[in-house]
């Protein structure tokens, strides 16, 4: 049974940083390319970054470029979401996803639970 | 980049009605790529409907998804009290790059 199990959010201080964790099990982790998603308090959702199966490409949202910087280890089939600089307004709960296929279709099938990071003095 | 803009913002609408929802892009996208969630309160979102008009595992029949291009239509037949919650569209496949919609709330009339 696919799991993603996201942590390492937290309050923080503007300009400061954070690292969140999504540790997946029930699937095979380098088979996919996996999602950062993001929702700030009463807002819709926000892409963030991805990175390929492999690692060898990562996208990000304009909004967060040059300040997150998204990586995964596929020996121990997590990814990770480096946070520099924070802004009030980067202040979301942040989901990790699977970026699922099928037939050439494809979508976001599975979810973490998410994880809060608040960014505040 | 492609935009995806869903209408309307808000759905009022009882238990046992249909509701239609709308997500249009700023350029032609393939359907192969136009997926539908559904999110509730404290919730991650569910994946309901991927490639315009496929239906996710486990989701019933009263979910259906067309379209095609720059339009492209969510539907719920008849309205079940579990079914009031915000819905989002997703175009993903062409890059890793993924956007949403900025959603459509289904609420109780």
């Amino acid at each position: 049974q696919e799991q993603l199990v996201e942590s390492g959010g937290g309050l923080v201080q503007p300009g400061g940083s954070l690292r969140l964790s999504c540790a997946t099990s029930g699937f095979t982790f380098l088979s996919y390319a996996m999602h950062w998603v993001r929702q700030a308090p009463g807002k819709g959702l926000e892409w963030v970054a991805a990175i390929s199966y492999n690692g060898g490409e990562k996208d990000y949202a304009d909004s967060v470029k040059g300040r997150f910087t998204i990586s995964r280890d596929n020996s121990k089939s997590t990814l990770y979401l480096q946070m520099d600089s924070l802004r009030p307004d980067d202040t979301a709960v942040y989901y990790c996803a699977r970026g699922g296929f099928i037939y050439g279709l494809y979508y976001f099938d599975y979810w973490g639970q998410g994880t809060l990071a608040t960014v505040s003095s | 980049e492609i935009v995806l803009t869903q209408s309307p913002g808000t759905l009022s609408l009882s238990p046992g009605e249909r509701a239609t929802l709308s997500c249009r892009a700023s350029q032609s996208v393939a359907s192969s790529y136009l997926a539908w969630y559904q999110q509730k309160p404290g919730q991650a979102p569910r994946l309901l409907i991927y490639g315009a008009s496929n239906r996710a595992t486990g989701i019933p029949d009263r979910f259906s998804g067309s379209g095609s291009g720059t339009d492209f239509t969510f539907t719920i037949s008849r309205l079940e009290p579990e079914d009031f919650a915000v819905y989002y569209c997703l175009h993903y496949g062409d890059s890793l790059r993924g956007t949403f919609g900025q959603g459509t709330k289904v609420e109780i009339k």
